[in-house]
């Protein structure tokens, strides 16, 4: 069972660069997430899909971008890295009723 | 707004003991509460979900929490902690609205296990 899958699991990127992380899910789940983890922190919600083709902001959605064109896949782009945006990012997705999220392995991204 | 505060980032406990993670919770309607275990370098794993069924949730590993309304809490407990426990866990609160199952999560609590 594939479950959520992240890629790529490490990046190392220069302020300015831009990048890509893939999200793919094998669970038919309408809805999607993307968080940013950071020490003492917790979760914080980036940007959140509720089924193919649309997204919405969340908590921190600044300097990101996300894309739904597929059901089962999520793409969070980052436009222009900043040093702030060295974090571990992860991706979910659920159905409402059951009301479970379901994580990926993360991606460990640095910003120098 | 919900919130979560998990008391102490940090908790050291030896091999066979009690292990007691706090959890409190701010929420305007009956919330759905849920604790999450993240292993080192890997994404979080469900350990038990709270939805008003029952106050006392067992969860995987032997893992249980406790809801009390009076006290806005949701600890989680284990009676004998193992080695294998050494982890980070996240407690989160839900209102089960806004069509998109959103997650407040607390900071988290890295837990040791020491022989």
């Amino acid at each position: 069972n594939a479950g959520v899958t992240q890629t790529p699991k490490f990046r190392v990127l220069k302020t300015g660069q831009s990048m890509t992380l893939l999200c793919a899910q094998d669970m038919n789940h309408e809805y999607m997430y993307w968080y940013r983890q950071d020490p003492g922190m917790g979760l914080r919600l980036i940007h959140y899909s509720v089924g193919e083709g649309t997204t919405a902001k969340g908590e921190v959605p600044d300097g990101y971008n996300v894309s739904r064109l597929k059901k089962q896949n999520f793409l969070l782009g980052l436009e222009s890295a900043a040093p702030s945006q060295t974090s571990v990012y992860f991706c979910a997705s659920s159905q409402l009723a059951k009301n479970i999220q379901y994580f990926g392995a993360g991606t460990r991204l640095s910003v120098l | 707004a919900q919130s979560v505060t998990q008391l102490g980032s940090h908790v050291s406990v030896s091999e066979g003991a009690l292990v007691l993670l706090r959890c409190n919770y701010s929420s305007s309607v009956p919330p759905y509460l849920f604790w999450y275990v993240q292993y080192p370098n890997q994404g979080l794993q469900l350990l038990l979900k709270y939805t008003s069924a029952a106050t006392l949730v067992k969860g995987i590993n032997g893992f249980e929490a406790e809801f009390k309304k009076s006290e806005t809490s949701f600890h989680l407990t284990k009676p004998s902690a193992h080695m294998s426990d050494a982890a980070e866990y996240f407690c989160a609160v839900s209102d089960g609205t806004g069509g998109y199952n959103k997650l407040i999560f607390g900071a988290g609590t890295r837990l040791a296990v020491h022989p």
